[in-house]
């Protein structure tokens, strides 16, 4: 079974520029997480979608970040524009449901410079 | 709301020696707890989890944790580590707020 897939797996961008990030999930999972996971720190999510619907988006910074998932399979995570402190590991994560167990991907590292 | 403390953000440990790490919470609801293990440059893998039933609960590896909610702790242990074990293990629980994962601990395996 192919496992979450993440691209790209490294990014580095200068500040005030955009980026985006991929992921598709495992296939069947309706449940797709983003995280962000700071240098020495555990993840925190920023949203979760149940199919294409947010469920909840309350640590995600609506002024320069953005995801979507159209059909409810593959996901894009938008920071426009970027700061030095969104240099973090990106982690797409996707589960069967919202109390199942999450699968995660390798991760997108991003350094803002 | 609900939080997890890792009481340990680094465990030395001699291999084929057992470990414990650590892992407290808070929360107003009933959880769900998990272990997981993330290795350099890759992702978290599940190690185990309590959804209900046993508060002893086996995972892969090797692992097992022990839920104990009047303590409000599931810590993981380990009764014989290897060197491969060495990595950064998160601790997460989620009820019917978001999923809130600890700050990690990162087990050293001395030879």
């Amino acid at each position: 079974e192919a496992g979450v897939a993440q691209s790209p797996r490294y990014k580095i961008i200068e500040k005030r520029q955009s980026v985006a990030f991929w992921c598709n999930p495992i296939s069947g999972h309706a449940t797709l997480y983003w995280y962000q996971q700071i240098l020495g720190q555990g993840p925190k999510l920023l949203i979760q979608f149940q199919n294409n619907g947010v469920v909840d988006d309350s640590q995600l910074p609506k002024d320069r970040f953005s995801a979507e998932r159209l059909k409810g399979v593959d996901s894009t995570l938008k920071i426009q524009p970027a700061k030095l402190e969104d240099s973090a590991v990106y982690l797409c994560a996707s589960s069967f449901g919202g109390e199942a167990e999450a699968f995660f991907g390798q991760g997108t590292r991003l350094t803002v410079v | 709301a609900q939080s997890v403390t890792q009481l340990d953000s680094q465990v030395p440990v001699f291999e084929e020696a057992p470990v414990e790490l650590r892992c407290n919470y808070s929360s107003s609801v009933s959880v769900y707890l998990f272990w997981y293990v993330q290795y350099p440059n890759q992702g978290l893998q599940l190690l185990l989890k309590y959804l209900s039933g046993s508060t002893l609960v086996k995972g892969i590896n090797g692992f097992e944790a022990e839920f104990n909610k009047s303590q409000t702790s599931f810590h993981l242990r380990k009764p014989s580590v290897h060197i491969s074990d060495t990595a950064e293990y998160f601790c997460a629980v989620r009820g019917s707020y978001i999923p809130t994962f600890g700050r990690g601990t990162s087990l050293i395996v001395h030879p």
